[in-house]
């Protein structure tokens, strides 16, 4: 079954530590996206990568970092910078255009920092 | 500013009614429109969307309507089953860009 894994679903990491959170996809999608989910929130951006080796920005980059050096994986890593780390991380991705081309999500990962 | 509004936080309705989502933005650029559902600790799951050209798109009990001059759209559920009690995620893109806007999310309980 093709789709989007996420692990670890729950992940625990004290304050000033760097963590690197999965993301690994089988349906062969070109574009890939990190957003982060806070309670009563919507989704927000934090970095897209529309194909290997090139990524950018989204709405709220600063303190996390990725790379995409697979067309499959694209992690994303939560340094000591970001202020507030604690949040739901979904990891998402799609043909090239989001036309005709929703995104797929995965099922996200728990980040607590404490 | 919040360039997608959810202004109804939650909604309840009785299984066999009518559920409706509504969802307004500020961007008349913006041309295409989707809806996505979203249970506890899952991804969400995309349901239904509409481009600007269009004012209406159906899916068996989903429709979705498009004001383009109200610069509101909404999601009608009928008939609302308990199953769909779920988060539903108003998200919109402007033509050219590849960065989905989110609406805060209007959580749906269907009661039996």
């Amino acid at each position: 079954d093709g789709g989007i894994t996420q692990s670890p679903k729950y992940l625990f990491r004290k304050e000033g530590q760097n963590v690197t959170l999965s993301c690994e996809q089988n349906l062969n999608h070109d574009a890939m996206y990190w957003y982060r989910q806070d309670p009563g929130q919507g989704l927000r951006l934090i970095y897209y990568s529309q194909i290997v080796n090139d990524f950018q920005k989204g709405d709220i980059a600063e303190g996390y970092s990725v790379s995409r050096e697979k067309k499959e994986s694209f992690p994303l890593t939560v340094t000591s910078a970001q202020k507030n780390p604690t949040a739901f991380y979904l990891c998402a991705s799609s043909i090239y255009r989001h036309y005709n081309s929703p995104l797929h999500f995965g099922n996200g990962t728990r980040l607590t920092v404490t | 500013d919040q360039q997608v509004k959810q202004n109804s936080p939650s909604l309840s309705v009785q299984e066999g009614r009518i559920s409706i989502l509504n969802c307004d933005y500020t961007n008349s650029m913006f041309d295409y429109f989707l809806w996505y559902k979203k249970y506890p600790a899952e991804g969400p799951t995309f349901l239904i969307s509409i481009s600007s050209i269009k004012d209406k798109n159906e899916d068996g009990r989903f429709t979705v309507f498009l004001n383009k001059s109200a610069k509101h759209l909404s999601l009608h559920i009928v008939p609302s089953q308990p199953g769909d009690s779920a988060v539903y995620f108003c998200a919109t893109l402007q033509g050219g860009s590849e960065k989905l806007v989110f609406g805060k999310g209007t959580k749906l309980t269907v009661n039996p």
